[in-house]
């Protein structure tokens, strides 16, 4: 079965400081890897995915992720962080050609100091 | 709709009671998800359907709750005898079939959730 660890449920950093959220996945077979942002009092946004192809995907906002295979990683970076970035960060896993369910992480909450 | 829709957006029940949530997924979408969000906590599985396929309830957290996805279109969550604990965000997403895509559930689409309450 497949599952998602992100590393720390909360990361601070300061305005233009650079923004590093961990998530580690395991999976018997290749994954599907995606970053969801949530601001406050909204929903669930795609920030980026990874399906197959180049390993560096870039997404919206700046941010870009890894997909490691051999660390079975998939950090989120962005080089400079915004106050605007402050919101919950999940990572989530779904399988490739195996009904694709999709399994999210604990979630990482950043915040961003002046 | 362009979106997956949920209703109500918010819904405030007495302990005890039966709770019905609705989910409309993005049309033509065969995969779709439940998920609970409780406060500070991350996106708890509920249960998946896939298409014609019997449905993943491996995450309901106990025999009171259940889901039913008619005609592989519109969603229902239902909740008996509703407990505190039950208080939550309940979140829906869809995504697309191989057929349309070539390439099976690559993104979820996130309704805006309801938000239950249990006094």
């Amino acid at each position: 079965a497949q599952s998602v660890t992100q590393l720390g449920s909360h990361v601070s950093v300061s305005e233009g400081a650079l923004v590093l959220l961990r998530c580690n996945y395991s999976s018997s077979v290749p994954p599907y890897l995606f970053w969801y942002v949530q601001y406050p009092n909204q929903g669930l946004q795609l920030l980026l995915k990874y399906t197959t192809g180049a390993t560096l995907v870039k997404g919206i906002n700046g941010f870009e992720a890894e997909f490691k295979k051999s660390e079975t990683s998939f950090h989120l970076t962005k080089p400079s962080a915004h106050m605007s970035d402050a919101a919950e960060y999940f990572c989530a896993v779904s399988l490739v050609g195996r009904g694709g369910k999709l399994i999210f992480g604990q979630g990482t909450e950043l915040s961003v100091k002046p | 709709g362009a979106g997956v829709s949920q209703s109500p957006s918010n819904k405030v029940t007495e302990k005890g009671k039966d709770v019905e949530l609705r989910c409309d997924p993005i049309s033509g979408h065969t995969a779709l998800y439940w998920y609970r969000q409780s406060l500070g906590q991350g996106l708890e599985f509920l249960i998946y359907f896939q298409g014609n396929s019997a449905p993943d309830k491996s995450g309901l957290p106990s025999d009171r709750f259940s889901a039913e996805r008619t005609g592989g279109s519109v969603s229902t969550l239902t909740i008996q005898r509703t407990q505190q604990e039950d208080s939550a965000v309940y979140l829906c997403a869809s995504s697309s079939s191989k057929k349309m895509t070539g390439v099976q559930n690559t993104e979820a689409f996130f309704g805006q959730g309801t938000r239950l309450t249990v006094v």
